[in-house]
Order: C-alpha cells, then sequence, then structure tokens
C-alpha cells in the first residue's frame, strides 16, 4: 500500500522565521517519485518539486530547499525566512508506478499561516 | 504555453440535477486525471485516462459519475443525478512520460461545485 502522512494540520509562524513541513510517505515500490505542490488562498494547485527514488540530493531553490531520506522514508520541505505570501496549504505526493503518468497520492496537507 | 484549463470555475445546482465539468489538458501531454478535493477526504483521484482510455477508475464514488475523453484536447466528468454530498472542487491534471517533465502533473484552476 502507498500512503503519505503529513503529520502538522496547521502551523503558524511570524514572518521571517524558518518553518519545516513534514512529509511521510509509504511505498513498497523500489522506483517513486515525491513531489511537493502549492495551494493559495486562490484554489489552485501549483507544481513545486519532483525528487525520485534515486537521487536523495537536497535541493536548494531560493528561500525553498528539500531534504530527502530514504532510510526514514521522508521528503521534508523547508522555507527559510518566510514571507506572508507563502501562506497557503503545501501537499506533498507520492507517485511509485512510471507507467501511470504519474498518479498521485497525496498527503492530508499542511496548512501554513505567515503573519506579518 | 497554455495550461490545464477547466470549466466552468463555479457551478451552483440543485439536487437531482445533471453537471458536466469539462477539462483541456496541455497540449501533447497524453495522460489525464481527474481530482476531487474536499475537507473530510483531501485530495483523492477519481479516475485517470492515458492516451484518451480510461485506465483507473477505482476511485469513482459510484454509478452517478461518468467520464469520457473523445479526443486528445478534451474529457469530461458527470454526475448524474448530482447530490448534496458531491459538493467539492474537483480537478483536472494533465501529465507526459516525456522529458525533464516526466510524470509531472499540471493541475487547472478547478471547478468549484455547489449542490444545493
Amino acid at each position: 500500500a502507498q500512503k503519505v502522512t503529513q503529520a502538522q494540520t496547521e502551523i503558524s509562524v511570524v514572518e521571517k522565521e524558518d518553518v519545516t513541513l513534514d512529509c511521510v510517505y509509504e511505498t513498497r515500490d523500489t522506483t517513486y517519485y515525491l513531489f511537493w505542490y502549492k495551494q493559495p488562498p486562490s484554489g489552485e494547485l501549483v507544481f513545486l518539486i519532483r525528487r525520485n527514488s534515486f537521487d536523495e540530493q537536497n535541493e536548494i531553490s531560493g528561500r525553498y530547499s528539500w531534504n530527502f531520506q530514504k532510510s526514514t522514508s521522508s521528503f521534508n520541505f523547508t522555507i527559510t525566512a518566510s514571507q506572508v505570501v507563502d501562506s497557503a496549504v503545501y501537499f506533498c505526493a507520492l507517485s511509485a508506478h512510471y507507467n501511470q503518468g504519474g498518479k498521485l497520492i497525496f498527503g492530508q496537507g499542511t496548512e501554513l499561516s505567515v503573519k506579518p | 504555453d497554455a495550461g490545464v484549463i477547466q470549466s466552468p470555475r463555479h457551478e451552483v445546482t440543485e439536487m437531482g440535477q445533471e453537471v458536466t465539468l469539462r477539462c483541456k489538458p496541455i497540449s501533447g501531454h497524453d495522460y489525464l486525471f481527474w481530482y476531487r478535493q474536499t475537507m473530510m477526504r483531501g485530495l483523492e483521484l477519481l479516475i485517470y485516462f492515458n492516451n484518451n482510455v480510461p485506465i483507473d477508475d477505482s476511485g469513482m464514488p459510484e454509478d452517478r459519475f461518468s467520464a469520457k475523453m473523445p479526443n486528445a484536447s478534451f474529457s469530461t466528468l458527470k454526475i448524474q443525478p448530482s447530490e448534496p454530498r458531491d459538493s467539492a472542487v474537483y480537478f483536472c491534471a494533465s501529465s507526459s512520460l516525456e522529458g525533464e517533465k516526466l510524470n509531472i502533473q499540471y493541475f487547472g484552476a478547478g471547478t468549484r461545485l455547489s449542490v444545493l
């Protein structure tokens, strides 16, 4: 069975604080992909990052960074120096079948509120 | 490139009425997905197509739901008859197996359905 768990339902921080969103996944597949999506208050789902199971290198994109650890089945997302515009619901997702076009299993989401 | 286009953005209908949601995927994408988002169940996959053929409809809640993809640039999700518990945001997404964007799903803006 495949499952994604985002244990933090809601997080509230003050602007400029760093914040880490946790994601733990379960799959028996050896080849899989992990994703993060952002859903701002306007409602659309915005792709942030894809990671494949063979690449455990951490990735940094501006204020965003991702830490992938296969040993703990985690794919955590850190926002450095958070801003009000980062307020959104963030979803971690798993795609475990190459030939299914990226069929996604989503976590329940973490609602991040960044206060000025 | 135009993204995934969904229509209508909002739909309000009365219980028992037929509802049709529409989706135009990104040109060249050969996978199309329909998801439903509710507070209780989060984001759940309803059905997906590959090259216009339905591959997995195990997420379709019941016979009142049906989906079609008559050609590569158009898909519909129909609910007949609609019920209040169908109220949700319905997302369409598309993806491709090719190149750097392998298995990345791009989402439409969603259709917010309210069944009274």
